[in-house]
């Protein structure tokens, strides 16, 4: 078990729609990534939060946005889906040290029929 | 950006076999991880290399950081199927926050 949470675990849900995920960093970590991973493919980089404020942008869609809260929680928003939206979207935290060791959440499943 | 390449692709073996994942890039790296990831899981971190030339052992698996710090490898001895997996480098990109995933190896061990 990592620390890091994350839900939900699984999402279904139709094109046009918009989701929210949720994730819950290692208590103390004050940077938060989050990531998109299709299937059988590598980890692409979306987003990083670090103690609330955006740090770094990766390849993230205009239709994405993410936010970290106060206490440090973080939320990923994906509008307008589509069906390529589909995949494995991964929150991991770190504590901010230049080693830059991140610790993963299991994931939420994306589904977008 | 720096990039990080990690050769093979793609790895069958059967169990009791060796194996060597490479990891490399043309820029230096501050510090290197490398983390296993099952299907449907998140990566674990393994470890992680900060020095150059530096060995570190876990177990069956042996890494090391290149002594100019742009490569590491992942030697796995005596390979077992609970060792299969991907397997990814990653390291902080200089310069700027953005963290720099290797491009994976897909091990598989055949009991």
């Amino acid at each position: 078990d990592s620390g890091v949470t994350q839900t939900p675990k699984h999402l279904i849900t139709a094109t046009g729609q918009r989701v929210t995920l949720r994730c819950s960093p290692r208590s103390g970590d004050l940077s938060v990534y989050w990531y998109q991973q299709s299937l059988d493919q590598g980890l692409q980089f979306l987003i990083q939060y670090y103690n609330g404020e955006e740090r770094a942008k990766g390849n993230i869609l205009e239709r994405f946005s993410a936010q970290q809260f106060p206490d440090l929680h973080s939320e990923l928003n994906l509008s307008s889906l589509e069906l390529g939206d589909s995949a494995l979207y991964f929150c991991a935290s770190s504590g901010g040290s230049m080693r830059g060791e991140q610790f993963f959440g299991p994931g939420t499943r994306l589904t977008v029929l | 950006t720096q990039l990080l390449e990690q050769s093979p692709q793609f790895l069958s073996i059967q169990e009791g076999e060796n194996l060597t994942v490479y990891c490399n890039s043309s820029s230096v790296f501050s510090s290197l991880q490398w983390y296993r990831q099952e299907p449907g899981e998140g990566p674990v971190l393994l470890v992680t290399v900060v020095t150059g030339g530096e060995v570190k052992k876990l177990k069956r698996l042996t890494f090391q950081f290149g002594d100019a710090r742009k490569d590491s490898s992942l030697h796995i001895t005596a390979a077992q199927p609970g060792d299969t997996g991907l397997y990814l480098c990653a390291g902080p990109n200089a310069g700027t926050y953005k963290y720099i995933f290797g491009t994976g190896t897909r091990l598989k061990v055949l009991a």
